[in-house]
């Protein structure tokens, strides 16, 4: 059980074109789903928070207008990198929150590897 | 300003021996401490969790040992093999904000990358 998945597991994309990526929970329903970015060697960052049926919550420094994310069902979210730049290509990693837990853990996607040339 | 501080960076641990990775909080609301390991090109994958009503966790080969009191737990990981090399995240979270509300932030450690040497 809990499983997280995550597609495409890499994606390689011109400079200006817009990246979607898809982020699901396959054998539970996540009322909040994160989205996270790391870079080589580093920790994971967290960019946002996703509820079910409501607008993310952007971390301080995270363009919302730059990455999109529409949670619209209670097993999938979806970010969008709009305009990619080189600057943009990192490993983006999904989470999802056992609404029925009673500690709401979290479970990762398999993450996906953005290549913006 | 980091709220979860894990060490060492990097370990290096014969097999068979214990490796162990320790982590310090400073906010007094976390409630929930989860460990995750990550391999290369992967997702993070939950470990082992602890709550602060126990002391010590044990699931397999791993034992969280947590200090309420010292605001400090650690990762113990017994007879270590080589498929345990990866890199290991401590985190904390606290109860969500706001009635209804599902969001259990996590606040990560920087990780520790463990090498188990044959």
């Amino acid at each position: 059980g809990a499983v997280v998945s995550q597609h495409p597991s890499r994606v390689i994309c011109k400079s200006g074109t817009s990246v979607k990526i898809e982020c699901r929970s396959l054998d539970f329903q996540a009322t909040t789903m994160f989205w996270y970015r790391q870079f080589p060697k580093q920790s994971l960052m967290l960019m946002a928070t996703s509820n079910e049926g409501s607008k993310a919550t952007y971390e301080q420094g995270v363009e919302k207008d730059k990455f999109l994310i529409n949670h619209a069902s209670l097993t999938l979210s979806t970010l969008t990198v709009t305009s990619a730049h080189p600057e943009d290509s990192s490993f983006y990693i999904c989470s999802a929150a056992n609404s029925e837990s009673s500690y709401n853990e979290q479970f990762f996607g398999p993450g996906t590897r953005l290549t913006v040339l | 300003q980091q709220q979860v501080k894990q060490s060492p960076q990097s370990l290096i641990v014969q097999k068979g021996g214990i490796s162990i990775i320790n982590c310090a909080y400073e906010n007094t609301a976390f409630d929930y401490f989860p460990w995750y390991q990550q391999f290369p090109g992967k997702g993070p994958a939950l470990l082992i969790a602890i709550r602060p009503d126990v002391s010590e966790k044990k699931e397999g080969r791993f034992t969280i040992s947590f200090n309420k009191s010292a605001k400090q737990f650690s990762l113990h990981i017994m007879d270590s093999q080589p498929g345990d090399s990866a890199t290991y995240f401590c985190a904390a979270s606290r109860a969500p904000r706001g009635s209804g509300a599902g969001s259990y932030q996590l606040t990560f450690g920087k990780g520790t990358k463990l090498s188990v040497i044959p």
